[in-house]
């Protein structure tokens, strides 16, 4: 069964420093992957996905993300942060002919002035 | 273009009581979830539309949940009678064809229940 562990329930970082956001997975084949953004009272917004090819994914908002098969692993990474990133933060897998998307328990980021 | 609409957006009901939830996905997307999410967890799958068929409920508790998707636009999910352990939010999601091929759910902002 695929599964997704997000080891690090909050986060506090300053406004403009660098962030990473860590996500390992479990699955047997090659996953299809992905980071949300929850902001508070609102729904979830995709940030990024990896199905194949180029193993590192930009996405919207200056956010990419670093496929890393040897290490299950599928970090977000921001290189500076804005007061606006402040939300929950979801990575999720999935898999081709197996419509369940699996998400991780989140990580709720802070950012301090 | 409009998103995902669902309401109510909170909903306080006393334990027993029945409950729904509406759903109005994005234009053209033929493909509807339901997610339940509870406090500090992501979101976990209940059931999946395609069109009006229920391709998916593997996840839903049928002895209290029930949901359907009269030709296949919008949808209700009801809880009959609600427990405590109810109370989490209900997020609708919705995509154009399986989200695994296009690579995109649209979530709604989520129904907030409190069961008292």
């Amino acid at each position: 069964a695929q599964s997704v562990t997000q080891p690090d329930i909050h986060i506090t970082v300053s406004e403009g420093a660098s962030l990473e956001l860590r996500c390992n997975y479990s699955y047997g084949a090659t996953p299809y992957l992905f980071w949300y953004v929850q902001s508070p009272g609102q729904g979830l917004q995709l940030l990024l996905k990896y199905f194949s090819g180029d193993t590192l994914v930009q996405g919207i908002k200056g956010f990419e993300a670093e496929f890393k098969r040897s290490q299950s692993s599928f970090n977000l990474r921001k290189p500076s942060v804005h007061w606006s990133d402040a939300a929950e933060y979801f990575c999720a897998v999935g898999a081709r002919g197996n419509e369940k998307l699996t998400f991780g328990t989140g990580t709720r980021l802070t950012i301090i002035p | 273009e409009a998103g995902v609409v669902q309401s109510p957006r909170y909903k306080i009901i006393e334990k027993k009581q029945p409950v729904a939830f509406w759903c109005n996905p994005i234009s053209g997307h033929n493909t509807l979830y339901w997610y339940l999410q509870n406090l500090g967890q992501g979101p976990e799958l209940l059931i999946r539309y395609e069109n009006e068929e229920a391709v998916d409920d593997s996840q839903l508790p049928k002895d209290r949940f029930s949901a359907e998707r009269l030709k296949g636009v919008d949808s209700t999910l009801k809880i009959q009678p609600a427990e405590l352990g109810d109370s989490a939010v209900y997020l609708c999601a919705s995509s154009q064809g399986l989200a695994l091929n296009t690579g995109e759910l649209f979530f709604g902002e989520g129904s907030r229940l409190t069961v008292l």
